[in-house]
């Protein structure tokens, strides 16, 4: 699977969009992005995954440019809660292990 | 709808013992995967079972061993432990390598386990 690139860390204010950036430059055509984040001591949870097209659920957006080899997660009206360590994830098929990196580490102020 | 189920939360042992982990998948899922988190770091992947069978094994010596029971249910087993297997212990279902489909993988709470 292919390697990923985040920044260590990022600040956002309550109430404004979050956009994590991730770079993904050797990413293949059959591999997808895939973001989970985790709040301190709990397990990763799924926040969204997507192929080459735009995607959009109840939790965040995921842009991924047209070459593919990067995408930004939106998280349109940051909370507190969305405070927590964020992965982007390149993955192959269904059933293949997680490689998580260090992720984003995102704090989200008053 | 119980998701993944861990037990138990918490474990303190001593070099040299053995640990037994347990883990129930969230109900329609038959595919169990382990990982070991480190503090500080992102999750490293164990292994995965399906079919009561390892199908996939992340680079962690064979002291780390597993089981799947025909409910799903899965244990991870942890042989000599040494005071760098202090982590914590995730356990993640999903709803099967035969689906086809690209299927997201549900964690649960973890098993933070300390090596004194």
């Amino acid at each position: 699977d292919a390697k990923t690139t985040q920044p260590t860390s990022m600040d956002c204010a309550e109430g404004r969009a979050a956009n994590l950036p991730c770079n993904h430059s050797t990413i293949s055509g059959n591999e997808y992005v895939y973001w989970y984040r985790q709040i301190h001591s709990q397990g990763p949870q799924y926040i969204i995954h997507g192929l080459k097209n735009n995607e959009t659920n109840e939790m965040a957006s995921l842009i991924i440019t047209e070459d593919r080899k990067s995408s930004t997660l939106i998280l349109p009206h940051a909370t507190l809660r969305d405070t927590a360590v964020y992965y982007c994830i390149v993955r192959r098929y269904a059933g293949n292990m997680l490689t998580f990196g260090g992720g984003t580490r995102l704090m989200v102020k008053p | 709808d119980a998701g993944v189920t861990q037990s138990p939360t918490h474990l303190i042992k001593t070099r040299g013992q053995q640990v037994t982990l347990r883990c129930s998948p969230k109900s329609g899922h038959d595919t169990v995967s382990w990982y070991q988190q480190a503090l500080g770091q992102g999750p490293q992947f164990i292994f995965q079972y399906y079919e009561e069978e390892e199908r996939q094994r992340g680079n962690f010596p064979d002291r780390f061993s597993g089981h799947q029971f025909p409910n799903y249910s899965s244990e991870l087993n942890v042989n000599a432990l040494l005071l760098g297997d202090s982590a914590l212990y995730l356990c993640a279902s999903s709803p099967g390598l035969a689906g086809g489909g690209v299927d997201e993988q549900f964690f649960g709470p973890g098993t933070r386990l300390t090596v004194l």
